[in-house]
């Protein structure tokens, strides 16, 4: 396993399409997030599960955005009728932690998804 | 509200020179990671800081974590043109799993 790993890198799409993204994390890792970032400012916290469940959402997240873990494995963000200001790197994260408790919470990247909404 | 502050925002410095970026908050982290970001990638891990007082070094990097676990700062000595980067602080609220960044901290070094 090489890490986690996004798809795509880059997107470029018409206002108003729908897009979805791909997340997939280091295998053994039961946490995975995702947050967006803007052009030098540091990235913003959109939502994370614990294997399957989504356990928090930030308000960031318009009912236009979705996330799903379906299995516990790989995640996807959708972004429903796109807008100009949700263009962003949109990044993925992993970690593991064995049970409630565990400190050591550090979490490995993607590369990201640059979306161009234009 | 941003839970993580950083300090400065920007720093431009010479080669060879020190410098320390600041990672402050009022909330208690389980443990503080540090990340360095290069333009279009993801963060990549430095160091993960996990007791209060607890010191890490990583060559010309030395990384502090608060005694009440809410702070942390990097220290760089000597700095060289590739330390060249985003620098990010992160962590998980104590008692929560939201994993939170700072708001950055931009170094650039000039040869």
């Amino acid at each position: 396993d090489t890490g986690v790993s996004q798809d795509p890198r880059h997107k470029i799409t018409k206002r108003g399409q729908n897009v979805t993204f791909r997340c997939d994390p280091i295998s053994e890792h039961n946490r995975l997030y995702w947050y967006r970032q803007t052009l030098g400012q540091g990235p913003e916290f959109l939502t994370y599960f614990q294997n399957e469940a989504q356990l928090e959402k930030s308000r960031l997240l318009s009912d236009r955005f979705s996330a799903e873990r379906p299995k516990g494995s790989f995640s996807t963000l959708e972004i429903q009728r796109t807008e100009q200001g949700d263009s962003a790197m949109y990044l993925c994260a992993s970690s593991f932690a064995p049970g409630q408790g565990f400190r050591r919470t550090e979490a490995f990247f993607g590369q990201g998804t640059r979306l161009t909404v234009v | 509200t941003q839970l993580l502050e950083q300090s400065p925002q920007f720093l431009s410095i010479q080669e060879g020179e020190n410098l320390t970026v600041y990672c402050n908050s009022s909330s208690v982290f389980s443990s503080l990671q540090w990340y360095r970001q290069e333009p279009g990638e993801g963060p990549v891990l430095l160091v993960t800081v996990v007791t209060g007082g607890e010191v890490k070094k990583l060559k010309r990097l030395t990384f502090q974590f608060g005694d009440a676990r809410k702070d942390s700062s990097l220290h760089i000595t000597a700095a060289q043109t590739g330390d060249t980067g985003l620098y990010l602080c992160a962590g998980a609220i104590w008692g929560t799993y939201k994993y939170i960044f700072g708001t950055g901290t931009r170094l650039k070094v000039l040869a």
